[in-house]
């Protein structure tokens, strides 16, 4: 699983209902990242964390929150206010390279969300 | 705008038949260039990082090359077990470290 897990790996939500995603590492990796996935685009960023109690908003943020109280863990809520959630998410977590090399980004598996 | 563009959208091979898939990619500020493959319904698989033009990595069948203005993934004598999606990401460093996808290459190899 490449250190880092996510659960469920299939999810189902009606609409107006809050719902969260699982994601946890055992690398004891700083950084951490949610990503977004729909078909015929790339990857788009909803939010990353760099340390612990700390995270920033990615390109995608709106209708999606994060919390970060724990090094190993990064759940990410799809709150009712996101338009369209309906897509593949993907968690990772980022080994930092020595400067200027960049953080090399390790994926879990995915939860694929549904709203019915 | 930063951007990373990957072609073909899909390629169908024979098996043993090898080919080229290439990632262009915006030069200035780049830190890193990422392969992954993806199968359907998993996450991506890391595959190489390339840093410098010049720079070259192999796995099994599969070589990255980088240039000064795109890299390319050569695959050599393909199998059925090679057909996935394959997608190329670039690292702009910043605050954030993102990735910056491209939308993948979809690889058919036929036996």
């Amino acid at each position: 699983d490449g250190g880092i897990t996510q659960s469920p790996k299939y999810l189902f939500r009606k609409e107006g209902q809050n719902v969260t995603l699982s994601c946890e590492q055992n690398l004891n990796h700083d950084a951490m990242y949610w990503y977004r996935q729909d078909p015929g685009q790339g990857l788009r960023l909803i939010y990353y964390s760099q340390i612990v109690n700390d995270f920033q908003k990615g390109d995608i943020a709106e209708g999606y929150s994060v919390s970060r109280e724990k090094k190993e863990s990064f759940p990410l809520t799809v709150t009712s206010a996101q338009k369209n959630p309906t897509a593949f998410y993907l968690c990772a977590r980022g080994k930092a390279g020595a400067f200027p090399r960049a953080t090399e980004a390790f994926f879990g598996q995915g939860t694929r969300l549904t709203v019915v | 705008e930063d951007q990373v563009t990957q072609s073909p959208e899909a390629l169908r091979l024979q098996e043993g038949e090898s080919s080229s898939l290439n990632c262009s990619y915006t030069v200035s500020g780049l830190r890193g260039l990422f392969w992954y493959r993806q199968d359907p319904g998993k996450g991506p698989e890391f595959l190489f990082t390339l840093y410098s033009a010049g720079e070259e990595k192999e796995k099994e069948r599969l070589k990255a090359t980088l240039t000064k203005k795109e890299s390319f993934l050569h695959i050599t004598a393909p199998k059925p077990e090679d057909s996935a999606t394959y997608l190329c990401a670039g690292n702009y460093g910043g605050a954030t470290n993102k990735l910056i996808f491209g939308t993948g290459t979809l690889l058919a190899v036929q036996p």
